[in-house]
């Protein structure tokens, strides 16, 4: 059966505090991995999608890295702004656009 | 608009009453999705429109759900005779390709079903 499981559920960071979160995933003919966070009461915002192992992609504080069977996604000297809960999404070949979505981390960054 | 619209931002039926949830997307966007979020879990996929085909439908959970979109721009979602279980977060997005690279959400409307 095809999985999408993110760890932890929960992360609480100090400031300045580097960590990364995981996703690894089971599913059969992979279309594409993504990022994305989700602010309360917001709509998860697109941060990534990569396509293959060894593949990595950058955006500010953040860094998305993709092997065969997990994706990472690095957090560098985070900032309180941070605080919010990160989704990863798979997309299968065989399905038309639809993204299967982990159950997210929610990370709290305090000063 | 500057981003994908969704109506009413909350909503409240009593059980047994049927309600449809809106969904503007951006101008031009061909790809149109209908996510289900249950409080604490990731999006769940419901339907996929490519204007205003539906390609896929395969996620919505009872013949009670139903969804158009029949001009290729804004959508629907109705669900006949609500039940409790039917409480979530219904997020629409929208993308400018087909298939969605990237996808583009709304806010959400948050249905309480009493």
């Amino acid at each position: 059966e095809d999985q999408v499981t993110q760890s932890p559920e929960a992360l609480r960071l100090q400031e300045g505090e580097s960590s990364s979160l995981n996703c690894s995933y089971t599913v059969s003919g992979l279309r594409g991995l993504f990022w994305y966070r989700q602010d309360p009461g917001k709509g998860p915002e697109f941060l990534f999608t990569l396509y293959s192992a060894g593949e990595e992609k950058e955006k500010e504080r953040l860094k998305a890295t993709l092997t065969k069977k997990e994706s990472f996604l690095h957090i560098t000297a985070p900032k309180p702004e941070d605080s919010a809960t990160y989704l990863c999404a798979v997309r299968k070949g065989s399905t038309l656009g639809r993204l299967y979505f982990g159950r997210g981390t929610q990370l709290t960054v305090w000063p | 608009g500057a981003g994908v619209s969704q109506s009413p931002r909350y909503k409240v039926a009593k059980r047994g009453q049927d309600v449809a949830l809106r969904c503007d997307p951006i101008s031009g966007h061909v790809s149109l999705f209908w996510y289900q979020q249950a409080l604490g879990q990731g999006p769940e996929f419901l339907t996929y429109f490519q204007n205003e085909a539906q390609l896929d439908k395969s996620g919505l959970p009872s013949d009670r759900f139903f969804a158009e979109r029949p001009e290729g721009s804004v959508s629907t979602l109705k669900i006949q005779r609500t039940q409790q279980e039917d409480s979530a977060v219904y997020l629409c997005a929208s993308s400018l390709a087909e298939g969605g690279e990237k996808l583009f959400f709304g806010s959400g409307t948050q249905l309480s079903v009493l």
